[in-house]
């Protein structure tokens, strides 16, 4: 099973910070790895598919990259709404896992 | 728009049984691989079963092997999952999503495994 592990767990930020979250793979699986964000009482939403690739609807603000084992989002100028816990899925290798989360607090 | 909308959630005693639902709209879901995730109270998210576009293939999470079965009935644009033997940890909001890379989620529906 490939484990997801992303750093940092939570990230106390301010408004218009730029924020990077990292999502670690123990193996590698390909470029199938997907970010979603979801806020309390809410079903996740996904930000970015297949490592980069930007989602209709989503702020441009959000954006991915990765190679190898290593995957990045990287929200530049963080807002207000985007208080939420982020998480990582990878769909490349079964089982399909997910990251641990990460709650960034504005 | 697109939609997935689930049912079914209840409360059940260990070791009994439910069947979720997942009924789709707006695309095209003959065309579409389909998961079923869940998220324990405070939890993250856990991918639970996985079934191809035809039915032919199917992929569980080592958690719920021959415990769940995941189904579809293309017809009617409808995605199943079958619980049985539940426990205490399978307590969790359910999800069913459009893989592979989910980006259609429903807004979950609630399973509470509690004597």
């Amino acid at each position: 099973e490939i484990v997801l592990t992303q750093s940092p767990d939570f990230q106390s930020v301010t408004p218009k910070e730029k924020v990077t979250i990292t999502c670690r793979a123990s193996q590698y699986f390909g470029t199938m790895l997907h970010w979603y964000q979801q806020k309390p009482d809410q079903s996740p939403k996904l930000l970015i598919k297949f490592t980069s690739q930007s989602i209709s609807g989503v702020p441009s603000r959000f954006s991915g990259r990765g190679s190898g084992t290593d995957f990045t989002l990287t929200i530049n100028g963080l807002e207000a709404e985007d208080a939420a816990t982020y998480y990582c899925h990878q769909s490349g290798s079964l089982p399909y896992t997910f990251g641990q989360g990460t709650k960034l607090e504005i | 728009q697109m939609q997935l909308v689930e049912s079914g959630g209840g409360l059940v005693k260990p070791g009994g049984s439910l069947r979720l639902s997942c009924a789709a709209s707006g695309f095209t879901f003959s065309d579409h691989y389909m998961s079923w995730m869940r998220q324990a109270p405070g939890k993250g998210l856990e991918w639970v079963a996985h079934i191809s576009s035809t039915d032919s293939s199917t992929y569980y999470a080592d958690s719920v092997k021959g415990r769940f079965t995941i189904s579809r009935d293309n017809a009617k644009s409808s995605l199943y999952l079958q619980m049985n033997s539940l426990r205490a940890e399978d307590t969790a909001v359910y999800y069913c999503a459009r893989a592979p890379s989910k980006d259609v989620w429903g807004q979950g529906t609630t399973v509470t495994v509690s004597s």
